[in-house]
């Protein structure tokens, strides 16, 4: 079963900030998160492993609670090259390194 | 290479053909993957390779589909006597470590007619 991501679609103006949830049923070892632009492919954003530690680059950032089975993706003074579908990739355990990836989230920023 | 290079970028076939999809990882990585992609959806997973050794093959639809990558290097996705159904864009990816960020090629968009 996929993990779920909310809110499915959301419209923002440039320099608002954004959340992007992703939820499994599954007790999870690693949470990626990937932005994919329409017709191009998958690009990775940030991989989250199991402790709970939050990273981020630039205005990017995520957090893992694994006793959830949740991650977030939050997105700072939104650009307008942030619009595109995200994905969570959730990996089950250490080794098994195949994601199963989630409903995808789809970001729209307008100016 | 720069990049994950896959061959063709589009692939039009008659049911019942066999078809072969290529797939050039980026230089010294180790894990490579394949996923099915349909549109407005998550890449779903088909199977990975460790090196030579194919890991994982559980996401492989049926018998009709197989992969390999003979030297650790290049991989070959094969779908033998193709259906209406198969008709996707697949996706190979592959990362530098085990369990690491993939890196995605363009894809081959498979149509099936």
């Amino acid at each position: 079963q996929q993990p779920v991501q909310s809110p499915q679609a959301v419209i923002l103006r440039e320099g608002e900030d954004a959340v992007i949830n992703c939820s499994s049923s599954k007790a999870l070892y690693s949470v990626h998160w990937y932005r994919q632009k329409h017709g191009e492919a998958p690009v990775f954003l940030m991989i989250l492993l199991k402790g709970g530690e939050q990273k981020g680059h630039d205005k990017i950032s995520a957090s893992f609670n694994e006793k959830k089975q949740q991650s977030s993706l939050y997105l700072t003074a939104s650009q307008l090259s942030y619009s595109g579908t995200y994905f969570c990739g959730t990996e089950e355990n250490f080794g098994n390194e195949k994601l199963t990836f989630g409903t995808g989230t789809r970001l729209t920023i307008i100016p | 290479g720069a990049g994950v290079s896959q061959s063709p970028r589009y692939k039009v076939t008659k049911r019942g053909q066999d078809v072969a999809l290529r797939c050039d990882p980026i230089s010294g990585h180790v894990s490579l993957y394949w996923y099915r992609q349909a549109l407005g959806q998550g890449p779903e997973f088909l199977t990975y390779f460790n090196y030579e050794a194919q890991q994982d093959k559980s996401g492989l639809p049926n018998d009709r589909f197989s992969a390999e990558r003979p030297e650790g290097s290049i991989s070959t996705l094969t779908i033998q006597r193709t259906e209406q159904r198969d008709s996707a864009m697949y996706r190979c990816a592959s990362s530098l470590e085990t369990g690491g960020g993939y890196t995605f090629g363009s894809g081959t968009r498979l149509t099936v007619v």
